[in-house]
Order: C-alpha cells, then structure tokens, then sequence
C-alpha cells in the first residue's frame, strides 16, 4: 500500500483563493520532504525542500510567498498556493524521505486547477 | 552541474518487442542514478536504482538498466514489452540528496 498519502488528488478553485495540499508519510517519520510542479508532457521540477521544524529551502525561481510550505510534524508537509491564478494550474507532487532505510517515496499527486 | 537527459520523448513498441528508453548524465563526480515510472493518475514508483556496486541494475517488472561510464549514459532496458508497460518513464539523478529528473519519456506499447 501507499507509504506517502497525499490529499487532494484533485482541487478546483477560484483565481484568487489559497489551496492546502497536504502530504504525509504514513508508517515512518521524515524529517525531510520535496515539492515538485508537474506540467504536462514536462518533467518533474523540485520547487522546494521542506524540512520538519525549519524553514523549507526553496529552489531558485520558485516564490516562497506564493507557494508555503509548513512542515510542523514528522510525518506532515503542507503546500499551500496562495491566491491561486491560472498559470499556477498544474499536477503537484510530493515525496518523502525515509532516510535510516535511504528511500524516497512518492505521493499520488494533486491535480490544481484555477479557474 | 548533475543534470540528465533522456533522449526521445515518446517511444512505442509493439507488444514482445524490446523496450530501450534512452538516459545521459552529466556529472563531475560518480552519481546516483535512478528510473522512475509514472502509471495514468499514479504517482511515481521506483524502478530501479545505481549507486556505484554493479553496473548492471536490475529493477521491478523484468527492467533493468546499465551504467556505462565511457558514454556516461543509463539506459533502461526490458526485452520483451507487455501492455501493461505503457507509462511515463523518468531518469533522475541525485544532487545532494535532491533528485533532478529527466524530461520523461512516454512509452507506447501496440498489441
């Protein structure tokens, strides 16, 4: 089964209206999660680095004000696009590292679309 | 920098044909190299993984891949393709304990 819930799989919002996506490990604890923005045809762009009980490391270009990433437990990381737009419509994934065990596992993925 | 490239991206097969998706890394130091699947409305599995012990890498469902420094690429292989094969195939390599995927490739399988 599935090591790495992520939730929604799919959301539709209002241009101008903030989502929470949230991802959690289920049976081990990651002190360290990834963001990645999937456009379509494209491949897998790392947004950020999200580390349990710090600030989330972002990768050049990707905005943190835009895109928050809170990763207060162990076992939870939340992205959370505030005033959504249209250009931010695209499929989101996250992973979660168990590092003792050296794995990476991946959510299912959100679909975000802004109308 | 650590980046790859995979090379085509969609490739189709007819089914029992061998399937070769192409990936090359560039990299100053040896990497760690991985393949990725991604199923319709699935997020991405691990295929199979190379961090510096054998070459030649075996994975889940009948693929495997070899590092070949000389050309420094990773290729995945399988050599007889079923249906159920067709997905988004992505090459990844580690950057700091980061992983910096490849465009992806799609691959087709035809009955």
């Amino acid at each position: 089964g599935a090591v790495v819930s992520q939730h929604p799989s799919r959301v539709i919002c209002k241009s101008g209206t903030s989502v929470k996506i949230e991802c959690r490990s289920l049976d081990f604890q990651a002190t360290t999660m990834f963001w990645y923005r999937q456009f379509p045809k494209k491949s897998l762009m790392l947004m950020a680095t999200s580390n349990e009980g710090s600030k989330a490391t972002y990768e050049q270009g990707v905005e943190k004000d835009k895109f928050l990433i809170n990763h207060a437990s162990l076992t939870l990381s939340t992205l959370t696009v505030t005033s959504a737009h249209p250009e931010d419509s695209s499929f989101y994934i996250c992973s979660a590292l168990d590092a003792p065990n050296e794995k990476l596992f991946f959510g299912s993925g959100t679909q975000l679309s802004v109308l | 920098a650590q980046s790859v490239t995979q090379l085509g991206s969609h490739v189709s097969v007819s089914e029992g044909a061998l399937v070769l998706l192409r990936c090359n890394y560039s990299s100053s130091v040896p990497p760690y190299l991985f393949w990725y699947v991604q199923y319709p409305n699935q997020g991405l599995q691990l295929l199979l993984k190379y961090t510096s012990a054998a070459t030649l890498v075996k994975g889940i469902n009948g693929f495997e891949a070899e590092f070949k420094k000389s050309e420094t690429s990773f290729h995945l292989t399988k050599p007889s393709a079923h249906m159920s094969d067709a997905a988004e195939f992505f090459c990844a390599v580690d950057k700091g304990g980061k992983l910096i995927f490849g465009q992806g490739t799609e691959l087709s399988v035809k009955p």
